[in-house]
C-alpha cells in the first residue's frame, strides 16, 4: 500500500513570496490533516479535512494561510505572504476516518526555510 | 485550553529499560497516542491507549491513568535504532490529534 505522498521535499524561498505544498493521501482515506513542525517541536494541527469539507482550521493563520482539497483526494496548502518565523515542516497526514483510535499516518514532510 | 508535557531529552544506554512520562490537560479526552520520530522522517504510530491500563506491544508498552492525566511509554531492552523523538499525543473529543513537544531519546552502547 502507497504511503501519504508529499512535495517538494524542500523549499527556500524569500519572506514575502509565496509557495505551496501537495498532498496526496492513502487512496480510500477520507480524512486528511496538515501540520505544521518548528524545529524540536510536536506537530501543530493546522487544517483538518473530512472529504473535501473542514472540519477545524482554528490554528491556521488565515490572513497568510489557505489550504483546500478538490474532490476530497489530493490537496493543497498555501502560504502568501510567507514570513521568516513559517520555516518549519509541513506535514500531511490522513487516516480512513474520523474517530476514536483511528491511526494517522504521516508523510514525510516539506521542509521550508523562509529566508 | 490544551496542555501536554513530556521531557524534552532523556538518555540511556543498549539493553537498558527508559520510561518516558507525559502528562496532559485537555478540554476533552478520547484517547492518547504515542509516535516514534526519526531526525528528518515521518512520525510513525507506535501505541493508543483509551482505557486505563497497560497496553503491552514487542519491546514497548504504554501506560494510561486517565482520572490523572498521565501516561508513559516504557521501552525495553533499548537497542541505538531506538534513539528518536518519541511524540505524545491526545485526541480529543472534536479535535484532531494535539502533539507535545516530543521527548528526544539518546541511545548510547
Amino acid at each position: 500500500e502507497a504511503g501519504v505522498a508529499q512535495s517538494p521535499r524542500y523549499k527556500i524561498i524569500e519572506k514575502r513570496q509565496s509557495v505551496a505544498f501537495w498532498c496526496n493521501p492513502i487512496s480510500g482515506h477520507a480524512t486528511l490533516y496538515w501540520y505544521q513542525q518548528i524545529l524540536g517541536q510536536g506537530p501543530k494541527l493546522l487544517i483538518q479535512f473530512q472529504n473535501n469539507g473542514v472540519v477545524d482550521d482554528s490554528q491556521l493563520p488565515k490572513d497568510r494561510f489557505s489550504a483546500e482539497r478538490l474532490k476530497g483526494v489530493d490537496s493543497t496548502l498555501k502560504i502568501q505572504p510567507a514570513k521568516l518565523e513559517d520555516s518549519a515542516v509541513y506535514l500531511c497526514a490522513s487516516s480512513p476516518r474520523q474517530g476514536a483510535g483511528t491511526e494517522a499516518f504521516f508523510g514525510q514532510g516539506t521542509r521550508l526555510t523562509v529566508v | 485550553g490544551q496542555n501536554i508535557d513530556q521531557p524534552t531529552e532523556m538518555t540511556a544506554t543498549e539493553g537498558a529499560i527508559v520510561q518516558i512520562n507525559c502528562t496532559y490537560q485537555t478540554s476533552g479526552f478520547n484517547g492518547l497516542f504515542w509516535y516514534q520520530q526519526h531526525a528528518g522522517e515521518a512520525p510513525t504510530f507506535l501505541s493508543y491507549n483509551v482505557l486505563d491500563g497497560l497496553e503491552e506491544k514487542g519491546r514497548f508498552s504504554s501506560f494510561l491513568s486517565r482520572s490523572k492525566g498521565y501516561s508513559y511509554l516504557l521501552l525495553k531492552e533499548l537497542q541505538m535504532k531506538d534513539s528518536a523523538s518519541y511524540l505524545c499525543a491526545v485526541e480529543g473529543t472534536v479535535t484532531a490529534l494535539i502533539f507535545g513537544k516530543g521527548t528526544t531519546l539518546s541511545v548510547s552502547s
